[in-house]
């Protein structure tokens, strides 16, 4: 199995609610991130965990909060989010951080609206 | 200041062409780069990775150079078809424990 799943694919949010971004990979990668991508941008990495431990945080604001419940599962939980964080998040996983081996394989995304 | 830019927004050319795509940076020393494909809505896809030491690498009608005098890289699509079409994005590794550093981004436009 090479695939990173998210889920949902989809996502529409009011200013005060909470809800979280999952993903899931069975790789046995030891890595895995958050990226923020906007429209015809880029990718932005949020956060990095290795070996279930927050190695990476690009300084994101406290509204967004990274858990690594285990090797395998990646969640992003969201409260009182702004129109400006509406965007596409993206989950990666690679085999390690930090290495040459760093390839990093993508999930399709959660598009994600804030109202 | 750090920069890592690719040398066009979008690139268009005829089936069948080679297509070229440029990344340059400035302060950085990777010790490796990347290309990866991004469809229109969907993650990127890894294509190629190059490390510092390696002048060239190929896979099937794909070739990347890597150029550490020049802080540059090249990517070549040979004998190019229209489901090349597609964001490419060049990205580097910082040094820091994972974190790669994307490129802005090339829209390649294959026409028949």
């Amino acid at each position: 199995d090479t695939e990173v799943t998210q889920t949902p694919k989809h996502l529409v949010m009011g200013m005060t609610n909470k809800k979280s971004l999952k993903c899931e990979q069975h790789m046995g990668h030891r890595a895995m991130y958050w990226y923020k991508q906007k429209a015809k941008k880029p990718p932005e990495l949020m956060f990095v965990y290795s070996y279930e431990k927050l190695s990476i945080n690009e300084s994101v604001p406290s509204r967004f909060s990274p858990e690594c419940p285990n090797s395998s599962l990646l969640n992003l939980h969201l409260h009182a989010l702004q129109p400006e964080d509406s965007a596409l998040y993206l989950c990666a996983s690679s085999q390690l951080a930090g290495s040459s081996y760093n390839e990093q394989f993508f999930g399709p995304g959660t598009r994600l609206t804030v109202l | 200041s750090q920069k890592i830019e690719q040398n066009s927004e979008a690139l268009n050319i005829q089936e069948g062409k080679t297509a070229t795509l440029t990344c340059n940076y400035t302060n950085y020393s990777p010790a490796y780069l990347q290309w990866y494909r991004q469809d229109p809505g969907r993650g990127p896809v890894f294509l190629l990775l190059i490390r510092e030491n390696e002048k060239e690498k190929r896979k099937e009608r794909l070739k990347v150079t890597f150029d550490t005098t020049l802080k540059q890289s090249l990517f070549h699509i040979t004998a190019s078809q229209p489901a090349d079409s597609a964001t490419y994005l060049c990205a580097l590794d910082d040094n820091q424990g994972g974190k790669l550093i994307f490129g802005q981004g090339t829209e390649l436009s294959v026409k028949p």
